[in-house]
């Protein structure tokens, strides 16, 4: 069974970067698949921010493209997510997740606990 | 990009039946995933690809779709249903993914 774990540091000052890394166990990420980085706040409820494919082909949000680089280390069975120039905004519980991408729709059908992140001075 | 609009709340009595509704663009051209979420804890996947269960998943959950709008029913509502329900999809147009803003399931 497939088993997903954020880390990261829990508190990002203002203007620096969010660094978040997710480990995959009971799951080859080069078995295929797509794994997605997804935030949640109390005002904007769940928020899809990237996904990426297995060989490093990606699709970010449009509203935070600008800001955001996801990577997968397939050696590591891990994928992170760089965040620049935070704000406030950006304070969100941060969840990874395996996605599944068919032809009639996609879907997120395992999530890590999801890690709280602040941004904050 | 699409949006996908879902009432705030909805309750139910105990034993009754509830349906959740997802409305959008891009529900006309790609089946949405339902996700159940309870207090403190991660999404979890309960339909997909209209009316598909993930293993574990109860029967007492389906869903269907017509035109714009997707729905998720729970048949014979419980305690442990009481929960946040999230639908996602992809946009129409673009290979971008988008959720619904969420429904507070309530059992009576």
């Amino acid at each position: 069974q497939v088993q997903l774990q954020e880390s990261g540091p829990g508190l990002v000052k203002p203007s620096e970067t969010l660094s978040l890394t997710c480990s995959v166990s009971g799951y080859s990420i080069s078995s295929g698949h797509y794994w997605g980085w997804i935030r949640q706040t109390p005002a904007k409820g769940l928020e899809w921010i990237a996904s990426i494919y297995y060989t490093g082909n990606t699709n970010y949000n449009p509203s935070l493209k600008s800001r955001v680089t996801m990577s997968v280390d397939t050696s590591k069975n891990q994928f992170s997510l760089k965040l620049t120039s935070v704000t406030a905004e950006d304070t969100a519980v941060y969840y990874c997740a395996r996605e599944r991408v068919l032809s009639y729709g996609y879907n997120f059908d395992s999530w890590g606990q999801g890690t709280l992140v602040t941004v904050s001075s | 990009s699409s949006e996908l609009t879902q009432d705030p709340a909805v309750s139910v009595a105990l034993g009754q039946t509830v349906r959740i509704t997802c409305q959008g663009d891009s529900v006309r051209s790609f089946s949405p995933s339902w996700y159940q979420q309870k207090p403190g804890q991660a999404p979890v996947l309960v339909i997909y690809g209209e009316n598909n269960r993930p293993s574990g998943i109860p029967d007492r959950f389906s869903g269907s779709r017509s035109g714009n709008t997707a729905s998720l029913t729970i048949t014979g509502a419980q305690a442990a249903d009481e929960a946040d329900y999230y639908c996602g999809s992809r946009d129409r147009s673009d290979n971008h993914r988008v959720f619904g803003g969420g429904t507070k399931v309530t059992v009576l």
